[in-house]
């Protein structure tokens, strides 16, 4: 059974600070991996998704990596700002099932002025 | 433009009583479509996919069941609402490799 894990559970850094969050999954057979924000009371907003034959994506000041064979991906968030406080969730989506993700528990982030 | 939308936004039900929460995607046909719940202190858990019309397959058993009677629309739904029934439901809809979210309905159980 597939398990997903994010570490830091919290996260508190002034603007401007460069940041990395992790993630990591028990088993490596995964078919692609999403990283999502979720404001809070919202639903959830894709922000990259990286196929499991990929080693990283980059979207602006984010960029995420994956390491699959050691069951881990970081998403790297440069020059912090206050909009971007909010709880960042890994997903990684199986082999052989319809497009079933399976969820960490999320990093919340504040990044105060 | 693609869209999803779920309705209500919020809603509070007395235990015992029936659910009927709706999800539906605009703009594409034949989604694979999918219902999640977030309950508190817990992660995203998938409840129910579904690949077409009338095709649902249940992830965990509970007290919900799901059903998918047009292409665009999917329906979760409960004869008799727990406690244990509180929480986000959120509708996702996958048109390619990336899965998509609706703004979801939180539901509390009194």
């Amino acid at each position: 059974k597939q398990e997903v894990t994010q570490i830091p559970a919290a996260l508190s850094v002034p603007e401007g600070e460069n940041l990395v969050l992790n993630c990591s999954f028990t088993d490596s057979a995964i078919y692609n991996l999403q990283w999502f924000r979720q404001d809070p009371g919202k639903g959830l907003t894709s922000l990259l998704l990286i196929q499991s034959s990929q080693r990283e994506q980059t979207s602006g000041r984010l960029n995420a990596s994956l390491d699959k064979s050691s069951g881990r991906s970081t998403l790297y968030i440069a020059a912090s700002q206050p909009g971007d406080s909010a709880t960042y969730l890994c997903a990684v989506r199986g082999g052989t099932s319809y497009g079933k993700l399976t969820f960490g528990q999320g990093t919340i982030l504040t990044v105060h002025p | 433009s693609q869209t999803i939308h779920q309705w209500p936004a919020t809603l509070v039900q007395p235990v015992g009583s029936p659910l009927s929460l709706e999800c539906t995607v605009e703009g594409t046909s034949n989604p694979n479509l999918y219902w999640y719940r977030q309950a508190a202190g817990r992660g995203l858990q998938l409840l129910f996919y579904s690949v077409g019309i009338g095709q649902i397959s249940s992830e965990v058993p509970q007290n919900l069941s799901a059903s998918r009677p047009q292409d665009r629309q999917f329906i979760l739904s409960s004869k008799k609402l727990l406690l244990s029934d509180s929480g986000f439901y959120l509708c996702a809809w996958r048109p390619g490799e990336t899965q998509y979210f609706g703004p979801g309905t939180r539901l509390l159980v009194l």
